[in-house]
Order: C-alpha cells, then sequence, then structure tokens
C-alpha cells in the first residue's frame, strides 16, 4: 500500500527555536496532505490542508505564523513550528489522500513527537 | 461540522474474547473509515465503509455501517495481544476528516 514517512521521528528543541517537520509520500503523489495534532490520549485535530502550489487552509484557532506549512511538490510538505515554546509540545502526524473515483483514502505518517525544553 | 462519538473510551478484554467497538455520527455517513493506532505511533488504515449495511472483514476483525448510515461498529473475534492499541473511526465532511477520540484496547494474556 501507498506509504507515508515522517522526519524526524523524535525531536527535542529548545524554547524560542523552530523545528521543521517534513512529510513525504514514497510511492504516489499527493495533491493533498493533511497535519494533524494529537495530545496524549485524545484523538487527532486537524491543524491544517496542505495544497500542493498553492497556500495552506488552517483550521480555526490554528496560528499560519506560528505553524508555517509548505507543499512545495507533490510528494512533500513540511511543518514548521516557530519560536516553539514548551505548550507546543505534542505528537504531530501528517496524512496524505488518494483519491481513486469516488473513494478517498488517507495514509497516515508514523508521526513525529516533539518535545520543547 | 461532523462529529463521531465512540464507545467505550476504553476496553480491557482477556485472550480470546469476543469485543465491539462503537461509533455514531450526528450525521449521515458518506465514508467511514477505521484505524488502529499504537501509543505514539501513526494510524494504520483498517478498513473503508461507504454504502448502508455494508459488512467488511480483515482477518478477525469485521466493521458494519447500519443501513441509516450513522452508526458503524468494529468487531474483534478472539481478541489477541496483537489487537491492543487505539481504535480511531473516522469520517470526511466537506473534503476534511474528523476523528472519534478512540477507543483503548487492552488484551490480557
Amino acid at each position: 500500500g501507498a506509504v507515508v514517512s515522517q522526519h524526524p521521528s523524535r525531536v527535542i528543541c529548545k524554547s524560542g527555536t523552530s523545528v521543521k517537520i517534513e512529510c513525504r509520500s514514497l510511492d504516489f503523489q499527493a495533491t493533498t496532505m493533511f497535519w494533524y495534532r494529537q495530545f496524549p490520549k485524545k484523538s487527532l485535530m486537524l491543524m491544517a490542508t496542505s495544497n500542493e502550489g498553492s497556500k495552506a487552509t488552517y483550521e480555526q484557532g490554528v496560528e499560519k505564523d506560528k505553524f508555517l506549512i509548505n507543499h512545495a511538490s507533490l510528494t512533500l510538505s513540511t511543518l514548521t513550528v516557530t519560536s516553539a515554546h514548551p505548550e507546543d509540545s505534542s505528537f504531530y502526524i501528517c496524512s496524505a489522500r488518494v483519491t481513486s473515483g469516488s473513494l478517498n483514502t488517507q495514509y497516515f505518517g508514523p508521526g513525529t513527537r516533539l518535545t520543547v525544553l | 461540522s461532523q462529529e463521531l462519538e465512540q464507545s467505550p473510551q476504553s476496553l480491557i478484554v482477556q485472550e480470546g474474547k469476543n469485543l465491539t467497538i462503537n461509533c455514531t455520527s450526528s450525521k449521515t455517513l458518506y465514508g467511514l473509515y477505521w484505524y488502529k493506532q499504537k501509543y505514539g505511533e501513526g494510524l494504520i488504515f483498517l478498513m473503508m465503509l461507504q454504502k448502508g449495511g455494508e459488512e467488511k472483514s480483515h482477518e478477525k476483525i469485521t466493521a458494519k455501517l447500519d443501513e441509516k448510515k450513522q452508526q458503524s461498529s468494529l468487531h474483534i473475534t478472539a481478541s489477541q495481544p496483537s489487537h491492543a492499541g487505539i481504535y480511531l473511526c473516522g469520517a470526511d465532511h466537506a473534503g476534511k476528516s474528523t476523528f472519534g477520540d478512540g477507543t483503548t484496547l487492552t488484551v490480557k494474556p
């Protein structure tokens, strides 16, 4: 099946620094990717929809200047957490959508655990 | 927006027992997905249901979508420790996916 990778899998950074997380579709092209945030024992919270070649669409309450998304190619989307603070510590998951006819299937990356000290 | 409620929130079963997880939507479902997640990892796609009354099986896991397309159930037969994890239902609405809060399954050997 389709594979989505994320890099890094874990990152620890100091407060105030920026962190970039990459999401790649390895064997297919994805015009649409999604970024989620997950808190412990909670479900996924959609942060933004990343569209190749255009600006990302952010969900209400998500600061677009803090969480910069770039979808420069059909196989890569990046999420940059700028000026990270301890409250940004979380598990970030991306997914890529594959559409075949009327069927939409999402393939999820393995996630990136961000810890901000 | 689409809201999905899962029940139970957590489940502890003895190995070999059957179990059922439910997912109820506030709106008609046009695509209902079941995923499994191990803590700290990504989601593994299990099954997708689209048609009312549809039922799909994968190994010992069976998922059904009711005729009214507002409720789905995931049934595991003869549970194994490998079935342990978090089960999430998800649905598409207006081009976006929403998820239930998940059901944490523990299987005791």
